[in-house]
């Protein structure tokens, strides 16, 4: 069981806007910790997609945005396209365990 | 361009120990504010954060693995090394280097190497 928790999948037609969370507590999210947001095409290494809750590295579309909230996040997808089908992962650090965690990961399929 | 790559062997016996290189090119582990992680990902399941190892040697650990791993650092070949002991079958995975950004507990991976797959079996 991860420390955040995604929800295991989500869709969306093509065009569309999808939204998924990463929730955490008051000793990861909540404790003010960033979140990052990476995106795993299949049988590829992750790639960073949103670090510091809402900012895109350079080269990433601005149809991806990340925001926070208390003890979760969100990670926003408009304009849904076929090659954002992927499984998208939350990172934050906990410390209550001293540790960088993932979520669970949330797959994305588009319709 | 900053580019890393994985090495060591596809398969490991249980109850030996692991040693996979981190090899790196487009960064320095003598520039300040630079670090090496690693993280592993078990067939079709999540990523789990391993270590860690920064430009000033600085070292961090997942808790519930730390007394089986060992992260160094060659600045001169720009290698990063990661070794795990006492191998599991439930070690197999996926095993990733990646480049940290970030200050602490605030950071996060950049650039990711290829990964590669360690099984173990006997």
């Amino acid at each position: 069981q991860s420390v955040l928790t995604q929800p295991p999948s989500v869709s969306g037609a093509p065009g569309q806007r999808v939204t998924m969370s990463c929730t955490g507590s008051s000793s990861n999210i909540g404790a003010g910790y960033d979140v990052h947001w990476y995106q795993q095409l299949p049988g590829t290494a992750p790639k960073l997609l949103i670090y510091g809750n809402n900012k895109r590295p350079s080269g990433v579309p601005d149809r991806f945005s990340g925001s926070k909230s208390d003890t979760s996040a969100s990670l926003a997808i408009t304009g849904l396209q076929a090659e954002d089908e992927a499984t998208y992962y939350c990172q934050s650090y906990d410390n209550s365990l001293s540790v960088r965690v993932f979520g669970g990961g949330t797959k994305l399929t588009v319709l | 361009q900053i580019t890393l790559k994985e090495s060591g062997p596809t398969l490991v016996n249980p109850t030996q120990t692991l040693t996979l290189t981190c090899t790196f090119s487009g960064l320095s582990l003598t520039t300040s504010g630079e670090g090496v992680g690693w993280i592993r990902q078990p067939p079709g399941k999540a990523l789990e954060w391993l270590a860690l190892i920064n430009w000033k040697d600085d070292k961090a650990y997942s808790p519930s693995l730390k007394s089986r791993l060992t992260i160094t650092k060659d600045t001169s070949r720009n290698q990063v090394v990661l070794t795990m002991t006492n191998m599991d079958p439930v070690d197999t995975a996926t095993y990733y280097c990646a480049n940290r950004k970030g200050s602490y507990g605030y950071d996060y991976f950049d650039y990711w190497g290829q990964g590669t797959l360690v099984t173990v079996s006997s």
